[in-house]
């Protein structure tokens, strides 16, 4: 059981560049979230589905696209990468029948 | 929405009690939870209580909820070197999504 798993773990990209983080979870659970987190911001919620084909928008989703074709797969997309998107991203899932959420150890992103 | 405020930093000796608190805005706040990142890590979760409780004790935590004040606070008895980490409380409402809301964390560093 490997939980929730996150790559690549660091990225560095130019502005302008696209990339897709991974996100993936064999715990067949059917919430999952995208968080950033930033220097004395603690975490913000980018964008979130609690099932399959099934996506919501969180409180920062600008420039960032998901979506959620397996119940253990959920990408988050950056189209065209900005400097003030540099930040540590994570993943969280959660069963539908649980209080916790299991995060992902998360990707450092560097946009230069 | 809902707002969730804690203060940046925490500095204790070893032995002695943390406390670490929080308030939050929406008094319909259902779930209330402490989480632990520790250094280039995701997040745990440490504990987590209930509106309908006022305090909840795990070995060396203790948790009280002051409903009134929307006031949530964690203390770890005599603390130890490897406790310091940055904790995070987050609450969320009743529903379905259980969707949290995140305070900007607490770092607590422990002297020897």
């Amino acid at each position: 059981n490997a939980g929730v798993t996150q790559t690549p773990k660091f990225q560095v990209l130019k502005t302008g560049q696209s990339m897709t983080l991974q996100c993936a979870q064999d715990m067949n659970h059917e919430y999952m979230s995208w968080y950033r987190q930033d220097p004395g911001m603690g975490l913000r919620l980018i964008h979130y589905s609690v099932g399959a084909g099934i996506t919501d928008q969180g409180e920062v989703p600008n420039g960032y696209n998901v979506s959620r074709s397996t119940t253990e797969d959920f990408p988050l997309r950056l189209l065209s990468a900005a400097p003030s998107q540099t930040s540590v991203y994570f993943c969280a899932s959660r069963s539908s029948g649980d209080y916790e959420q299991y995060f992902g150890p998360g990707t450092r992103l560097t946009v230069t | 929405g809902e707002d969730v405020e804690q203060s940046l930093f925490l500095s204790v000796r070893e032995g002695d009690s943390s406390v670490i608190n929080c308030t939050y805005t929406d008094s319909s706040s259902t779930y209330l939870y402490w989480y632990k990142q520790e250094p280039g890590a995701g997040l745990q979760l440490l504990t987590y209580i209930f509106s309908n409780m006022d305090m909840k004790q795990d070995q060396r935590l203790t948790v009280l909820l002051n409903k009134k004040d929307k006031h949530l606070s964690l203390r770890i008895a005599d603390t130890q070197t490897g406790d310091s980490a940055i904790y995070f409380c987050a609450v969320s409402p009743p529903g379905g999504s259980y969707i949290p809301t995140f305070g900007r964390g607490t770092s607590l560093i422990v002297h020897p």
